[in-house]
């Protein structure tokens, strides 16, 4: 079956450091593939995508993030984090199976505590 | 511009009561989905919908039924709450062209003792 794994729960970074979360998709092919943000008490939104092309994918707020076909992985980085940055970060994908209705598999999410 | 709103935001049910959560977007948005947020497990599907008077089900659809009479709503039903179905909800909505390019609600917080 499909799924998507975020290996790390929850990870407290310093603001200002780097930092990188980990995703990795279980899928025969190349599923489309994108990063959610979920900010305490609201709902998900929409960070970057990838569907195909560069391998490298710019965000909103600084993000990026990097499709590896080899290690099955599409993690997500940052250089240097701000204290807005703390929320919970959600791997997801999409374009399983036949037709084009949106439907998403999520990650488990991992946990951003970033210290001042 | 409201965006998606979700009503109402927090609800406590006994077991067997019976409820429904409305979703609406002002985007005109073709698509809508209702999803499911429990600890440590993402999000999950529950039932979506690729247009009025249409809808499909996710993956965790048992327990729920969902009605879209009109473009801008999507309503979540359970006919018979259990305590299985405490959860926070959430409701998105796209366009067709831009399936995955979701607009979450604020979510609604569901608890059934």
């Amino acid at each position: 079956a499909q799924s998507v794994t975020q290996p790390d729960i929850h990870i407290t970074v310093s603001e200002g450091a780097s930092l990188e979360l980990r995703c990795n998709y279980s899928y025969g092919a190349t599923p489309y593939l994108f990063w959610y943000v979920q900010s305490p008490g609201q709902g998900l939104q929409l960070l970057l995508k990838y569907f195909s092309g560069d391998t490298l994918v710019q965000g909103i707020k600084g993000f990026e993030a990097e499709f590896k076909r080899s290690q099955s992985s599409f993690n997500l980085r940052k250089p240097s984090v701000h204290w807005s940055d703390a929320a919970e970060y959600f791997c997801a994908v999409g374009g399983i199976g036949s037709g084009n209705t949106g439907k998403l598999i999520f990650g488990q999410g991992t946990t951003l505590q970033v210290k001042p | 511009n409201a965006g998606v709103t979700q009503t109402p935001k927090f609800r406590v049910l006994k077991t067997g009561q019976s409820m429904t959560l409305l979703c609406a977007q002002d985007m005109n948005h073709e698509y809508m989905y209702w999803y499911r947020q429990d600890p440590g497990m993402g999000l999950r599907l529950i039932h979506y919908s690729v247009g009025e008077g249409t809808t499909a089900k996710g993956e965790v659809p048992d327990g729920y039924n969902v009605s879209r009479l009109k473009k801008q709503n999507f309503l979540l039903g359970l006919e018979s709450a259990a305590p299985s179905q405490t959860s926070v909800y959430f409701c998105a909505s796209s366009y067709a062209g831009t399936p995955y390019e979701q607009y979450f609600g604020p979510g609604t917080r569901l608890t059934v003792t």
